[in-house]
């Protein structure tokens, strides 16, 4: 059973440049969540989704950041208008349903850097 | 509301040494605890859980124990290798992780 897959592992960008994370979740799983780690800092959430829709996005900046899970492929972050503090490591993750104690499979993680 | 604040590091110790890494959370209610591991340049991976007071998750060696009276999850391991090397992550359940700063260790020979 493959784990989490998420591509490119690594990605670099201009500033102002558009950037697009993938998230392939476990098989079996319809919860996808996307995490931002900042250099030398623990994650933060950003957003919460199920297939077509989006559960909380209480952590994603206002602007700029978008997700979608459609009903078919990966689930899309996407970063229009890049700046230097977009850099950062993004971590999906996955579960086969919602809930305090049911565990979060994660991905290998986007670095992205922006230059 | 809800958070988790663990020790900071780095943690540096001889192999075969005793590991305790130290968290604390707030929360309402009682969300399940977890500890995770990332491993350099690496995904992170669940090294243990707890999901109510009393519970006491263990592997690997390690162990953790969800105390309510003191809102404690401490992290412990009676004799480290080099292998754990890590950046360890206090984590709060829920449909958000909360996470922890992390805590690195690094094992030397």
């Amino acid at each position: 059973n493959a784990g989490v897959m998420q591509n490119p592992r690594h990605l670099v960008r201009r500033r102002g440049q558009e950037a697009r994370l993938r998230c392939s979740p476990m098989k079996g799983h319809s919860h996808v969540y996307w995490y931002r780690q900042l250099p030398e800092e623990g994650l933060k959430f950003m957003v919460y989704l199920q297939k077509e829709n989006i559960i909380d996005e209480s952590g994603m900046p206002k602007e700029r950041f978008s997700a979608e899970f459609p009903k078919e492929g990966p689930s899309i972050l996407r970063i229009q208008q890049v700046v230097r503090g977009d850099s950062a490591a993004y971590f999906c993750a996955s579960s086969e349903t919602s809930g305090s104690s049911y565990e979060q499979y994660f991905g290998p993680g986007t670095r992205l850097t922006v230059t | 509301g809800n958070s988790v604040t663990q020790m900071e590091g780095p943690v540096t110790l001889s192999e075969e040494a005793f590991l305790t890494i130290n968290c604390t959370y707030t929360a309402t209610g009682y969300p399940s605890l977890f500890w995770y591991v990332q491993y350099p340049g690496e995904g992170l991976q669940l090294l243990l859980k707890a999901t109510k007071a009393d519970d006491k998750g263990s592997n690997k060696g390690f162990e953790a124990t969800y105390r309510k009276e003191t809102t404690s999850f401490h992290l412990e391991k009676g004799s480290v290798q080099v292998s754990d090397s890590a950046v360890y992550f206090c984590v709060q359940g829920g449909d958000k992780l909360i996470f922890g700063t992390g805590t690195r260790l690094q094992v030397f020979p």
